[in-house]
């Protein structure tokens, strides 16, 4: 368990609103990511961060930004969030020292963009 | 660029079956390569891993080979448990930022 708990745990929200995902872990590791779970395509990679204020762009990035002020909060953001964006998203980090593949997932958000 | 396919779910057997759900992989370099499990209504665990060629993962009585001559990593288990009942997820350590490539979920279902 790397203390990772994400927020809000679902939420309904309708096209065209701006939606933010919360990511908290306790732990002060380094590198935090952001995925997307969809049927028939495993997780992918949307934003990742190797350190405060330091971000970078995954495979499914179009339409999300991200921030992250503070070691322990990875925040995401759908500008304009539309049916496409339906999805359950899951935060990660991977611990200090262990490398960046060993990852441990967050408990997910489920969100319904109507 | 890299990828990885798992055998098509769902997978259905009964309890103290044997279990193999396949894995391949296509990479550059030399990936380590991971199974993750995903229990109903959680997050994604990691399962075991292996980081080179001919290298065994274990955990929980699950195993997989790093066979790099036939680009596998298969996952068996000798006798399920219901409790395995769960979504499996091959993945390997291939993206460009640091990130895993996942196959897209085998769903296992253990039936007593």
């Amino acid at each position: 368990d790397a203390g990772i708990t994400q927020s809000p745990r679902h939420k309904v929200t309708e096209t065209g609103t701006p939606v933010t995902l919360r990511c908290h872990q306790t732990e002060n590791h380094r590198y935090m990511y952001w995925y997307r779970q969809d049927p028939g395509h495993g997780l992918r990679l949307i934003h990742y961060s190797y350190g405060v204020k330091d971000t970078d762009k995954g495979e499914v990035s179009d339409g999300y930004s991200v921030s992250r002020s503070k070691t322990e909060d990875f925040l995401l953001t759908l500008e304009s969030a539309t049916s496409s964006q339906t999805s359950v998203y899951f935060c990660a980090i991977s611990k200090n020292g262990q490398g960046p593949y060993e990852q441990y997932f967050g408990p997910g958000t489920r969100l319904t963009v109507t | 660029g890299d990828s990885v396919t798992q055998m098509e779910g769902p997978v259905t057997l009964s309890e103290e079956a044997f279990l193999t759900i396949n894995c391949t992989y296509t990479a550059t370099g030399y990936p380590s390569l991971f199974w993750y499990v995903q229990y109903p209504g959680e997050g994604l665990q990691l399962l075991l891993k292996a980081t080179k060629a001919d290298d065994k993962g274990s955990n929980k009585g699950f195993e997989a080979t790093y066979r790099k001559e036939t680009t596998s990593f298969h996952l068996e288990k000798g006798s399920v448990q219901v409790s395995d009942s769960a979504v499996y997820f091959c993945a390997l350590s291939g993206g460009s930022q640091g990130n895993l490539i996942f196959g897209k979920g085998t769903k296992l279902s253990v039936k007593p």
